[in-house]
Protein backbone atom coordinates (compact mmCIF):
# COMPACT_ATOMS: atom_id res chain seq x y z
CA UNK A 1 0.00 0.00 0.00
CA UNK A 2 1.70 3.48 -0.65
CA UNK A 3 1.83 5.73 2.06
CA UNK A 4 1.20 9.56 2.05
CA UNK A 5 2.72 11.89 -0.07
CA UNK A 6 2.98 15.34 0.14
CA UNK A 7 4.32 17.84 -2.44
CA UNK A 8 6.36 20.59 -3.03
CA UNK A 9 8.81 19.23 -0.10
CA UNK A 10 10.35 22.68 0.06
CA UNK A 11 8.99 26.30 -0.62
CA UNK A 12 10.54 29.44 -0.18
CA UNK A 13 7.38 32.27 -0.67
CA UNK A 14 7.51 36.06 -0.52
CA UNK A 15 4.96 37.51 2.16
CA UNK A 16 1.61 38.72 0.32
CA UNK A 17 1.57 35.74 -1.63
CA UNK A 18 -0.58 32.84 -1.70
CA UNK A 19 0.38 29.12 -1.98
CA UNK A 20 -1.19 25.67 -2.45
CA UNK A 21 0.13 22.36 -0.72
CA UNK A 22 -0.74 18.99 -1.78
CA UNK A 23 -1.22 15.85 -0.53
CA UNK A 24 -2.22 12.27 -1.65
CA UNK A 25 -3.88 10.21 1.29
CA UNK A 26 -3.12 6.46 2.22
CA UNK A 27 -4.89 3.89 -0.25
CA UNK A 28 -8.25 3.24 1.51
CA UNK A 29 -7.65 6.47 3.96
CA UNK A 30 -10.94 9.31 3.04
CA UNK A 31 -10.03 11.51 6.27
CA UNK A 32 -7.48 13.73 5.56
CA UNK A 33 -6.18 16.04 8.20
CA UNK A 34 -3.66 19.20 7.91
CA UNK A 35 -0.90 20.46 10.87
CA UNK A 36 1.25 23.21 11.04
CA UNK A 37 4.62 22.43 13.26
CA UNK A 38 6.98 25.71 14.17
CA UNK A 39 10.39 25.20 15.11
CA UNK A 40 10.68 23.34 18.16
CA UNK A 41 6.59 23.23 18.67
CA UNK A 42 4.12 20.23 18.66
CA UNK A 43 2.17 20.34 15.29
CA UNK A 44 -0.79 22.02 15.37
CA UNK A 45 -4.28 21.21 13.94
CA UNK A 46 -5.59 23.06 11.53
CA UNK A 47 -8.47 21.70 9.82
CA UNK A 48 -9.67 18.27 8.54
CA UNK A 49 -11.41 16.39 5.36
CA UNK A 50 -14.01 13.91 5.45
CA UNK A 51 -15.82 13.56 2.37
CA UNK A 52 -14.75 16.38 0.77
CA UNK A 53 -16.12 18.05 3.79
CA UNK A 54 -14.33 20.42 6.40
CA UNK A 55 -14.94 18.42 9.49
CA UNK A 56 -13.16 20.47 12.19
CA UNK A 57 -10.95 23.38 12.38
CA UNK A 58 -8.36 24.47 14.64
CA UNK A 59 -8.04 27.78 15.93
CA UNK A 60 -6.28 29.11 12.42
CA UNK A 61 -7.68 32.84 10.03
CA UNK A 62 -10.22 31.79 7.14
CA UNK A 63 -7.08 32.62 4.77
CA UNK A 64 -5.77 29.01 5.47
CA UNK A 65 -8.52 27.01 3.67
CA UNK A 66 -8.66 23.46 1.81
CA UNK A 67 -10.18 21.08 -0.55
CA UNK A 68 -10.65 17.34 -0.81
CA UNK A 69 -11.75 15.69 -3.94
CA UNK A 70 -13.00 12.80 -5.01
CA UNK A 71 -10.15 10.26 -4.82
CA UNK A 72 -9.09 11.89 -0.90
CA UNK A 73 -6.51 13.83 -1.88
CA UNK A 74 -6.58 17.14 -0.78
CA UNK A 75 -4.98 20.72 -0.86
CA UNK A 76 -4.22 23.66 1.66
CA UNK A 77 -4.20 26.76 0.75
CA UNK A 78 -2.84 29.81 2.31
CA UNK A 79 -3.45 33.18 1.13
CA UNK A 80 -1.64 36.37 1.96
CA UNK A 81 1.23 34.81 3.63
CA UNK A 82 3.01 36.06 6.58
CA UNK A 83 6.14 35.59 8.02
CA UNK A 84 4.64 33.69 10.73
CA UNK A 85 3.61 30.89 8.58
CA UNK A 86 6.74 29.61 7.79
CA UNK A 87 6.80 25.91 9.27
CA UNK A 88 6.28 22.35 8.40
CA UNK A 89 3.15 21.43 6.85
CA UNK A 90 2.24 17.93 7.29
CA UNK A 91 -0.96 15.79 6.33
CA UNK A 92 -2.23 13.17 7.95
CA UNK A 93 -4.93 10.55 6.56
CA UNK A 94 -6.93 8.36 8.31
CA UNK A 95 -9.68 5.78 8.05
CA UNK A 96 -11.34 7.50 11.21
CA UNK A 97 -9.13 8.33 14.01
CA UNK A 98 -9.65 6.22 15.96
CA UNK A 99 -8.01 3.95 14.01
CA UNK A 100 -4.55 5.65 13.89
CA UNK A 101 -2.81 8.31 11.66
CA UNK A 102 -0.46 8.05 9.71
CA UNK A 103 1.57 11.06 8.17
CA UNK A 104 3.52 12.19 5.10
CA UNK A 105 6.80 13.88 4.83
CA UNK A 106 5.87 17.49 5.18
CA UNK A 107 6.32 20.46 3.04
CA UNK A 108 8.48 23.00 4.67
CA UNK A 109 7.47 26.78 3.62
CA UNK A 110 10.08 29.31 4.19
CA UNK A 111 7.80 33.05 3.80
CA UNK A 112 10.54 35.94 3.36
CA UNK B 1 -9.85 20.31 25.31
CA UNK B 2 -7.61 17.74 25.61
CA UNK B 3 -3.54 18.34 27.30
CA UNK B 4 -0.79 16.72 26.67
CA UNK B 5 1.76 17.22 28.55
CA UNK B 6 5.63 15.16 27.86
CA UNK B 7 8.50 14.20 29.92
CA UNK B 8 11.41 15.09 29.85
CA UNK B 9 12.05 17.77 26.97
CA UNK B 10 15.28 16.78 26.50
CA UNK B 11 17.06 13.36 27.58
CA UNK B 12 20.52 12.70 26.44
CA UNK B 13 21.82 9.62 27.11
CA UNK B 14 24.85 7.06 25.96
CA UNK B 15 24.76 4.38 23.49
CA UNK B 16 23.67 1.30 24.99
CA UNK B 17 21.32 2.86 27.68
CA UNK B 18 17.74 2.00 28.10
CA UNK B 19 14.95 5.61 28.31
CA UNK B 20 11.21 6.20 29.22
CA UNK B 21 9.38 8.76 28.01
CA UNK B 22 6.44 10.02 29.39
CA UNK B 23 3.15 11.26 28.08
CA UNK B 24 0.31 12.62 30.53
CA UNK B 25 -2.85 13.54 29.14
CA UNK B 26 -5.61 15.46 30.53
CA UNK B 27 -9.09 13.19 28.78
CA UNK B 28 -9.92 10.04 28.28
CA UNK B 29 -8.61 8.87 24.99
CA UNK B 30 -10.40 6.83 22.05
CA UNK B 31 -6.82 7.06 20.69
CA UNK B 32 -2.95 7.92 21.55
CA UNK B 33 -0.21 6.77 19.38
CA UNK B 34 3.70 7.65 19.85
CA UNK B 35 5.66 9.05 16.79
CA UNK B 36 9.25 9.35 16.19
CA UNK B 37 10.01 12.57 13.53
CA UNK B 38 13.03 11.64 11.49
CA UNK B 39 15.24 14.89 10.32
CA UNK B 40 13.53 15.40 7.51
CA UNK B 41 10.40 15.68 9.75
CA UNK B 42 8.23 13.09 8.79
CA UNK B 43 6.08 11.63 11.62
CA UNK B 44 6.79 7.96 11.88
CA UNK B 45 4.14 5.86 13.51
CA UNK B 46 5.78 3.80 16.49
CA UNK B 47 2.72 2.18 18.34
CA UNK B 48 -1.43 2.53 18.11
CA UNK B 49 -1.89 2.30 21.78
CA UNK B 50 -4.74 3.58 23.63
CA UNK B 51 -4.49 1.37 25.94
CA UNK B 52 -2.71 -1.90 27.23
CA UNK B 53 1.01 -2.80 25.86
CA UNK B 54 2.62 -3.41 22.79
CA UNK B 55 6.52 -4.64 21.85
CA UNK B 56 8.32 -3.90 18.80
CA UNK B 57 11.91 -4.85 19.10
CA UNK B 58 13.84 -2.89 20.97
CA UNK B 59 10.74 -0.38 21.70
CA UNK B 60 7.55 -0.76 23.81
CA UNK B 61 4.73 1.07 24.89
CA UNK B 62 2.41 0.77 27.63
CA UNK B 63 -1.04 3.23 27.88
CA UNK B 64 -2.84 3.38 31.33
CA UNK B 65 -5.98 4.67 30.35
CA UNK B 66 -7.67 5.25 33.49
CA UNK B 67 -4.87 6.97 35.02
CA UNK B 68 -3.95 8.83 31.88
CA UNK B 69 -0.43 8.18 30.83
CA UNK B 70 1.60 6.65 28.57
CA UNK B 71 5.18 5.48 28.48
CA UNK B 72 7.69 4.44 25.74
CA UNK B 73 10.56 2.50 26.39
CA UNK B 74 13.61 2.56 24.16
CA UNK B 75 16.18 -0.69 25.30
CA UNK B 76 19.52 -0.57 24.20
CA UNK B 77 19.49 2.23 22.94
CA UNK B 78 21.14 3.13 19.55
CA UNK B 79 22.47 6.75 17.78
CA UNK B 80 19.49 6.23 15.17
CA UNK B 81 16.68 6.24 17.78
CA UNK B 82 17.88 10.59 17.95
CA UNK B 83 15.76 12.93 17.57
CA UNK B 84 12.28 14.41 18.75
CA UNK B 85 9.01 12.08 19.91
CA UNK B 86 5.75 12.86 19.96
CA UNK B 87 2.69 11.19 21.38
CA UNK B 88 -0.62 12.26 20.25
CA UNK B 89 -4.27 11.91 21.39
CA UNK B 90 -7.71 11.76 19.82
CA UNK B 91 -10.36 12.21 22.76
CA UNK B 92 -13.60 10.26 22.97
CA UNK B 93 -15.74 13.23 22.64
CA UNK B 94 -15.33 16.19 20.24
CA UNK B 95 -13.99 16.64 16.85
CA UNK B 96 -11.21 13.98 15.23
CA UNK B 97 -8.33 16.46 16.25
CA UNK B 98 -5.01 14.41 17.22
CA UNK B 99 -3.62 16.54 19.58
CA UNK B 100 0.08 16.25 20.25
CA UNK B 101 2.71 17.20 23.53
CA UNK B 102 5.56 19.61 23.01
CA UNK B 103 7.88 16.35 22.37
CA UNK B 104 10.78 14.89 23.89
CA UNK B 105 13.83 15.53 22.31
CA UNK B 106 16.36 12.39 22.51
CA UNK B 107 19.99 12.05 21.97
CA UNK B 108 22.20 9.34 21.85
CA UNK B 109 25.89 10.05 22.36
CA UNK B 110 28.54 7.05 20.42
Amino acid sequence: ETGVTQSPTHLIKTRGQQVTLRCSSQSGHNTVSWYQQALGQGPQFIFQYYREEENGRGNFPPRFSGLQFPNYSSELNVNALELDDSALYLCASSLGGARGYTFGSGTRLTVV
Amino acid sequence: GIQVEQSPPDLILQEGANSTLRCNFSDSVNNLQWFHQNPWGQLINLFYIPSGTKQNGRLSATTVATERYSLLYISSSQTTDSGVYFCGTLPNFGNEKLTFGTGTRLTIIP
